[in-house]
């Protein structure tokens, strides 16, 4: 089965640091998310991409932070200066309609990455 | 998104049958029900969807009353990988601009030996 994939797994950044987490999204989808999951709470949406633009993004995914799918294939998220509280798991997620068909609630996520922000 | 109450946690033992309930009394006529389910340091995965009665696929069965108010998510002889939290989502599933999966707290399921 195609699956969403995350690099790093794990990623160790000092604060005020900029770090940039990878994904690459199953083939044929169009539509990509960003979420989050900080240690013992809830999975928090982030930012959703289409078309080569954001579609819709929450309070969290300030200036702070931006996507870009660069070369067609991978799905990346920059943090240009990382905070203490940003240190979470980042899950990567791509769906081939989008929510607005029932197929669009099927979305598939990587294995997340963990950032450590020291 | 409706408002979903599912209970926080749950204890099983291996080989029984695991039922979990979710409330959505403000579902609206157009709204599905989606369950996911996240294993520890894993990102949710999509596992069942339904409008009414009784769906069932290799994973789960389903169930839905008549008037939708809430649904009952049934994992048959769970085993110790059945550990995960379970999620309940409620929500259009046409219509609208662009929108995005909102995960509740969901529900903690320990499956003990």
């Amino acid at each position: 089965e195609p699956e969403v994939t995350q690099t790093p797994s794990h990623q160790v950044t000092q604060m005020g640091q900029e770090v940039i987490l990878r994904c690459v999204p199953i083939s044929n989808h169009l539509y990509f998310y960003w979420y989050r999951q900080i240690l013992g709470q809830k999975v928090e949406f982030l930012v959703s991409f289409y078309n080569n633009e954001i579609s819709e993004k929450s309070e969290i995914f300030d200036d702070q932070f931006s996507v870009e799918r660069p070369d067609g294939s991978n799905f990346t998220l920059k943090i240009r200066s990382t905070k203490l509280e940003d240190s979470a798991m980042y899950f990567c997620a791509s769906n081939p309609t989008g929510i607005e068909s029932l197929e669009g609630w099927k979305l598939f996520f990587g294995s997340g990455t963990q950032l450590s922000v020291l | 998104l409706a408002k979903t109450t599912q209970p926080i946690s749950m204890d099983s033992y291996e080989g029984q049958e695991v039922n979990i309930t979710c409330s959505h009394n403000n579902i609206a006529t157009n709204d599905y029900i989606t369950w996911y389910q996240q294993f520890p340091s894993q990102g949710p995965r999509f596992i069942i969807q339904g409008y009414k009665t009784k769906v069932t696929n290799e994973v789960a069965s389903l169930f839905i009353p008549a008037d939708r108010k809430s649904s009952t998510l049934s994992l048959p002889r769970v085993s110790l990988s059945d550990t995960a939290v379970y999620y309940c989502l409620v929500g259009m599933n046409y219509g609208g601009s662009q929108g995005n999966l909102i995960f509740g707290k969901g529900t903690k399921l320990s499956v003990k030996p």
